[in-house]
């Protein structure tokens, strides 16, 4: 069974940083692109970023671009997101979503359960 | 605001039929057939339902399809019932170098 658990979401001030862990199983990890996808309190979902699955391709979404850092250990199953310079405007809920193996576009076919992201100060 | 374009709220009844669409550009939606649709119910994360415009994963009901013409994709749900209710979302793949994924706004389906 594919499973993705995410963590890392904590409370912080504006201009902190962060980084956020999830953590694969059920499949094999590094075929697949990984993406990160937010979602604000009440709010439509964000594409973030993705990596694809020898993190030879990284995109970002304009709203982050500069600000955050994508990355993989396929060794230990593991995709992160490194942020920094936090704004209130990132507070939101971040899931991590498989994409499709050996390719950059395609859909999510699975998600996790998201881990809450709080900038206040 | 997003990228793409969907209604905010659609309703029908149990057991009638309703379509969401989905519009975007030539650089997205009407380019390329990456378009998929996303049903989230409160609390819990999204859930694929269609994948490359018309295509079920394995083990969503065939009372979910979805169709593209031209610059509009569209999700179409037969014999509405209770557990349908939630919200829907489309995303697609954009040959913008800026952004490589872009989704709607979401849409709020009501069941009567």
């Amino acid at each position: 069974e594919v499973q993705l658990v995410e963590s890392g979401g904590v409370v912080v001030q504006p201009g902190g940083s962060l980084r956020l862990s999830c953590a694969a199983s059920g499949f094999t990890f590094d075929g697949y692109t990984m993406h990160w996808v937010r979602q604000a309190p009440g709010k439509g979902l964000e594409w973030v970023s993705l990596i694809s699955w020898n993190g030879g391709s990284i995109y970002y979404a304009d709203s982050v671009k500069g600000r955050c850092d994508i990355s993989r250990d396929n060794s230990k199953n593991s995709l992160y997101l490194h942020m920094i310079s936090l704004r209130t405007e990132d507070t939101a809920l971040y899931y991590c979503a498989r994409g499709p193996e050996g390719q950059l576009a395609g859909p999510f076919d699975h998600w996790g359960q998201g881990t809450l992201v709080t900038v206040s100060s | 605001q997003s990228a793409l374009t969907q209604p905010a709220s659609v309703s029908g009844s149990p057991g009638q039929s309703i379509t969401i669409s989905c519009t975007g550009t030539s650089n997205d939606v009407g380019g390329y057939n990456f378009v998929s649709w996303y049903q989230q119910h409160p609390g819990k994360a999204p859930k694929l339902m269609i994948f490359d415009v018309a295509n079920r994963p394995s083990g969503v009901s065939n009372r979910f399809s979805g169709s593209k013409s031209g610059y509009t994709a569209s999700l179409t749900i037969s014999g509405l019932q209770a557990e349908d209710e939630g919200h829907y979302y489309c995303s697609s793949y954009s040959s913008i170098s800026t952004s490589y994924v872009v989704f709607g706004g979401g849409t709020k389906l009501t069941v009567l």
